[in-house]
C-alpha cells in the first residue's frame, strides 16, 4: 500500500538555526497538511498546501514557517529561525481530495528537538 | 471551528474486555476520523465515517450526527491493541475544511 513517507525520523537543531522537514506524500494525492505535536499534547493542524499554494493555516504558522512543493514529488516545511518551542513531532499527511470527505495518509513523523 | 472531545482520557483493561471510547464535536460535520498512535508516534488512519456504523475486524465505529457523537468499540481486547486512539473532525462545518482539529486522544493499555 501506498505511503507518505518523511525524513528524516528525528532532526537536532541549535536554537536560532534553519530546519527543513521533507516529507512524501502518495503520488496521486493532491491535498498536504503538516500537523505538529508537542510532547504530550494533541496533535495541531499547521498548513494546508494544494494547487502549489497555501489553502488555509493556522494561528500557529506564523512568518518562520514555509511549505513548498518544489520538484512535484517533495513537499517540505521550513522553520526558518528555531525557537525551543518548535520542539515537536510534526507530521506529514495528504488525501486524494479534500479531508472533509476523504481519509488523510499520514506519515510517521519527524522529531524536532531544539537545543 | 470544531471542538472535539474524548474520554476517558487513560484506560486500563484487561485482555478480553470490550473497550468503548467516546468522541463528541461542537460543530456540524461531513464526516469523523478515528487514528491510532503508535507508541512510536505514527498515526494510523481506522476509520472516516459520516452516518451509522463501520466495522474493520474487532474495531467498531458508530456515529450520531444529530448528537454529534462518536464511539469506537474494541471487541476482545488484546496487548496489541495497547495505543493513543484518537478522534478529529474537520476544523470547520460544512465538510469545506482543509485540516483536521484532533482530541486529545485516549491512552489505551490492555494488560494481559
Amino acid at each position: 500500500e501506498p505511503e507518505v513517507t518523511q525524513t528524516p525520523s528525528h532532526q537536532v537543531t541549535q536554537m536560532g538555526q534553519e530546519v527543513i522537514l521533507r516529507c512524501v506524500p502518495i503520488s496521486n494525492h493532491l491535498y498536504f497538511y503538516w500537523y505538529r505535536q508537542i510532547l504530550g499534547q494533541k496533535v495541531e493542524f499547521l498548513v494546508s498546501f494544494y494547487n502549489n499554494e497555501i489553502s488555509e493555516k493556522s494561528e500557529i504558522f506564523d512568518d518562520q514557517f514555509s511549505v513548498e512543493r518544489p520538484d512535484g514529488s517533495n513537499f517540505t516545511l521550513k522553520i526558518r529561525s528555531t525557537k525551543l518551542e518548535d520542539s515537536a513531532m510534526y507530521f506529514c499527511a495528504s488525501s486524494r481530495v479534500r479531508v472533509g470527505n476523504q481519509p488523510q495518509h499520514f506519515g510517521d513523523g519527524t522529531r524536532l528537538s531544539i537545543l | 471551528k470544531n471542538e472535539v472531545e474524548q474520554s476517558p482520557q487513560n484506560l486500563t483493561a484487561q485482555e478480553g474486555e470490550f473497550i468503548t471510547i467516546n468522541c463528541s464535536y461542537s460543530v456540524g460535520i461531513s464526516a469523523l476520523h478515528w487514528l491510532q498512535q503508535h507508541p512510536g508516534g505514527g498515526i494510523v488512519s481506522l476509520f472516516m465515517l459520516s452516518s451509522g456504523k463501520k466495522k474493520h475486524g474487532r474495531l467498531i465505529a458508530t456515529i450520531n450526527i444529530q448528537e454529534k457523537h462518536s464511539s469506537l468499540h474494541i471487541t476482545a481486547s488484546h496487548p496489541r491493541d495497547s495505543a493513543v486512539y484518537i478522534c478529529a473532525v474537520p476544523m470547520y462545518s460544512g465538510g469545506g475544511a482543509d485540516g483536521l482539529t484532533f482530541g486529545k486522544g485516549t491512552h489505551l493499555i490492555i494488560q494481559p
